[in-house]
């Protein structure tokens, strides 16, 4: 079955201590992103990959990293949460369309708290 | 830069009545806009989009957008909401891919 899955779904931490949230693909989609979406405020985009070691930042990205190392895999990576990161995350991923863009699959989502 | 606006963050229908939720966008290119659903603590579900193609959009469950350029709008509208509808709806713009940018969304009601 084509799928975004995305761990922990739900996660419930401190303040500074190191986390990482999993997403992986199995639809060999060269387009990757994370966003967070908060109340009143829609999804925003945090970062976002178009290939294997090759990542930019989106509207919201202080706070996080990302990388790619293998075109399957995007983790999220808080380096020191802090509350205000707290949130739902969203992971997805897409073909390339150039300017005419290919539908987005969504991951399930994270639900993280920050204490 | 790209920019999109939901002019109505609550909509109440009834069922059976028709459903009217209102997007306008900002870009400097002709961009591709989507509509995207939430139904409550679920992801996100693709309902259309628009790709410089055909200005009237059908999407699945009987939604459709038409965009209008010169109004720089894209409305999804229902002929009749059934109570399986209700949920939050965000409009998309994207003027070049995979950067996108959504809508504050807007909550969907559907009244028995």
């Amino acid at each position: 079955e084509a799928q975004v899955t995305q761990n922990p779904r739900y996660l419930i931490t401190v303040t500074g201590k190191k986390l990482t949230v999993t997403c992986s693909q199995n639809m060999n989609h060269e387009y990757m992103s994370w966003y967070r979406q908060d109340p009143g405020l829609g999804l925003r985009q945090i970062y976002y990959s178009m290939n294997v070691e090759v990542t930019d930042k989106g509207d919201v990205p202080e706070g996080y990293k990302v990388s790619r190392k293998e075109k399957r895999n995007f983790p999220l990576i808080l380096e020191s949460p802090s509350p205000n990161q707290t949130s739902l995350y969203f992971c997805a991923s897409s073909f390339p369309g150039g300017r005419s863009t290919d539908t987005q699959y969504f991951g399930p989502g994270t639900r993280l708290t920050v204490l | 830069a790209q920019s999109v606006t939901q002019l109505d963050s609550h909509v109440s229908v009834s069922e059976g009545t028709p459903v009217l939720l209102r997007c306008n966008y900002s870009s400097s290119y002709s961009p591709s806009l989507f509509w995207y659903v939430q139904h409550p603590n679920k992801g996100l579900q693709l309902l259309l989009k628009y790709t410089s193609a055909a200005t009237l959009v059908k999407g699945i469950n009987g939604f459709e957008a038409e965009f209008k350029k010169s109004e720089t709008s894209f409305h999804l509208t229902k002929p009749s909401a059934h109570m399986s509808d209700a949920a939050e709806y965000f409009c998309v713009v994207s003027e070049w891919s995979p950067a996108m940018r959504f809508g504050a969304g807007t909550r969907l009601t559907v009244k028995p």
